[in-house]
């Protein structure tokens, strides 16, 4: 059971805009900064959205993140195929003095 | 250009023990709070330890806590990880990342069996 909860999977249609949400609490969503990771198969974990909002260089535009309280919501809008693979949320919990996952997304493009 | 890379997973049988460094290049490692997060095949991600640029504070999920022990080598750009008393639940890709509370890169993986 991880301590942060995503929906297990989600799925679109190429061209549209799909999100996925990461729900929290006031001890790590709600008082500290929400990454979004996107896992390819096979690969390792790559950085999509850090600070909650913030897109590394080489990110297209399409990938968005907000935050709100204690939940968080990454969005991928002019859905591709390539974007079909996992994504987590993560941030630091205070309670656990540790980093916490989210169990992961996955979304595949119809 | 940031380059994390692990070596030192293996087979082991358990209540075994394994060392896994991590090779840091392309940044200022000892200015960078350092993690370690392991992946079970077809399961998600969970953090394992992390550790203060000093190597001064270190941090562990109550699952290894007691069994592994993280460290750093900030004259070498070296990240390791001693894990002990090996279960078979501890089979993963495990994960050398930068930052502590806030990871940002992360390494290719390296690999822990845990089986007789």
């Amino acid at each position: 059971q991880s301590v942060l909860t995503q929906t297990p999977s989600a799925s679109g249609t190429p061209g549209q805009r799909v999100t996925i949400s990461c729900s929290g609490s006031s001890s790590n969503i709600g008082s500290k900064y929400v990454y979004w990771y996107q896992q390819l198969p096979g690969t390792a974990p790559k950085v999509l959205i850090y600070r909650n909002n913030q897109r590394p260089s080489g990110v297209p535009d399409r990938f968005s993140g907000s935050k709100s309280g204690t939940s968080a919501s990454l969005a991928i809008s002019g859905l591709r195929s390539e974007d079909e693979a996992d994504y987590y949320c993560a941030t630091w919990d205070d309670s656990l003095s540790g980093v916490v996952f989210g169990g992961g997304t996955k979304l595949t493009v119809l | 250009e940031v380059h994390l890379v692990e070596s030192g997973g293996g087979l082991v049988q358990p209540g075994g023990s394994l060392r896994l460094s991590c090779a840091a290049s392309g940044f200022t490692f000892s200015s960078y709070g350092m993690s370690w997060v392991r992946q079970a095949t077809g399961k998600g991600l969970e953090w394992v330890s992390g550790i203060s640029t000093s190597g001064g504070s270190t941090f562990y999920a109550d699952s290894v806590k007691g069994r592994f022990t993280i460290s750093r080598d900030n004259s070498k750009n070296t990240l390791s990880l001693q894990l002990n008393s090996l279960r078979a639940e501890d089979t993963a890709v495990y994960y050398c990342a930068r930052g502590a509370a806030e990871i940002d890169y992360w390494g290719q993986g390296t690999l822990v069996t845990v089986s007789s």
